[in-house]
Formats: C-alpha cells, structure tokens, sequence
C-alpha cells in the first residue's frame, strides 16, 4: 500500500505570494492533518479534515487555510507569505482515533 | 490536553537498552499516550501507544505504572538507526496530535 505522498518536495517563494500545498493521503483514510514544524517553534498541529469538512484546528492565523476533496486529497494554502512561514509542512493521515502516518513533508522557503 | 515533559537529549551505544521517561502529571481518564519517532527531514512514524500496564510490540516497549502520570518508553539494544527524535504525546484518540519538545536521541557506535 503507498504511503501518504506531498507535493512538492520543495518550494522557495516570496513574502506577499501566497502558495499551495497538495497531501494524497494512504487509499482508504479519510482523515487528513496538517502539521507546521520549525525550529522553534516544534510540530504544531495546523488543522484536520475529515469527509471534507474541517474538524480540528490548530492556532494559526486565518492565513493558513485547508480543503479536503471527495477523494480524501488535501490541500494547504498559505496566503501573504512571511519569512515565519518558512518551515516543514507535514500532512498525516488515518483511519480517524487511531496512528497518524506521516508524509515526508513540503519544505516551504519564503525570502 | 496534558502536556508532556521529557528529557531533552540522551546518549546510548549500539546494543544497549534505552529508557525514555515521560512526565504527564494532569492525563485525563480519556487520554492515550502515544510515542512517535522522527528522523531528520522525515515526518514522525508511530512506535507505539498504550493506557495501562505494559505493551509491547516489534520495536519497543511501554511501561504506564497505575497512577498514569507517568510513562516509559523502552527500545531494547539500539543502534546507530535509532538516533532520531523521540515525541511522547497525550491526549484522547483523536487526529489532533500536541507534540511537545521531543527527546534527542543519539547512539554511538
């Protein structure tokens, strides 16, 4: 069975450009989380979707936005890029209430 | 969600036992404790999670004594593959995951 693959690997923007990160998730899960990791600041949980909806949510500014499609795909959109937005993006995935499985991650860069 | 403390880094040889302690004096009846990996550019992999007692699988162990405020995480006779960061989480089993600081793990040769 494939992982959980993100898309793309790497990405270098700009502060103001806003960007768009795609997760497909393992066949068969339906829960999809998004999780923000720098430095810093740690792993910290941006928000999770389950059958398209939004049922978790982290505390991160309106900025950060997701969506969840039929097919269980996810995408993450940062909108006004700043430079703290450079991190890790990881997107896990589950059966719902039991071990999340991790992507390898999107590297975001923002000069 | 109960927060978690653990040590920051610890060092081992390969073939030895390591013990990773974690604190979490406010879990809540509801609360699971789940230990997660990670490697450097990679995103965290479950080892294991448990409630009470003791569970073991391939990799590691997991002592929870009675009062729960307190958990073990046990990787027998590691080696140089199992230096990564180890992540001890608490909380209900749901997909909203609160990972604390980790613990550094680094095994010699």
């Amino acid at each position: 069975k494939a992982g959980v693959t993100q898309t793309p690997r790497y990405l270098i923007k700009t502060r103001g450009q806003q960007v768009t990160l795609s997760c497909s998730p393992i066949s068969g899960h339906r829960s999809v989380s998004w999780y923000q990791q720098t430095p810093g600041q740690g792993l910290q949980f941006l928000f999770e979707y389950f059958s398209e909806t939004q049922r978790n949510k982290g505390n991160f500014p309106g900025r950060f936005s997701g969506r969840q499609f039929s097919n269980s795909r996810s995408e993450m959109n940062v909108s006004t890029l700043e430079l703290g937005d450079s991190a890790l993006y990881l997107c896990a995935s589950s059966l719902t209430g039991s071990e999340q499985f991790f992507g390898p991650g999107t590297r975001l860069t923002v000069l | 969600l109960a927060k978690t403390t653990q040590p920051i880094s610890m060092d081992s040889y390969e073939g030895q036992e390591v013990n990773i302690t974690c604190s979490h004096n406010n879990i809540a009846t509801n609360d699971y404790i789940t230990w997660y990996q990670q490697f450097p550019s990679q995103g965290p992999r479950f080892i294991i999670q448990g409630y009470k007692t003791k569970v073991t699988n391939e990799v590691a162990s997991l002592f929870i004594p009675a009062d729960r405020k307190s958990s073990t995480l046990s990787l027998p006779r590691v080696s140089l593959s199992d230096t990564a960061v180890y992540y001890c989480l608490v909380g209900p089993n749901t997909d909203k995951l609160i990972f604390g600081t980790g613990t550094r793990l680094q095994v010699f040769p």
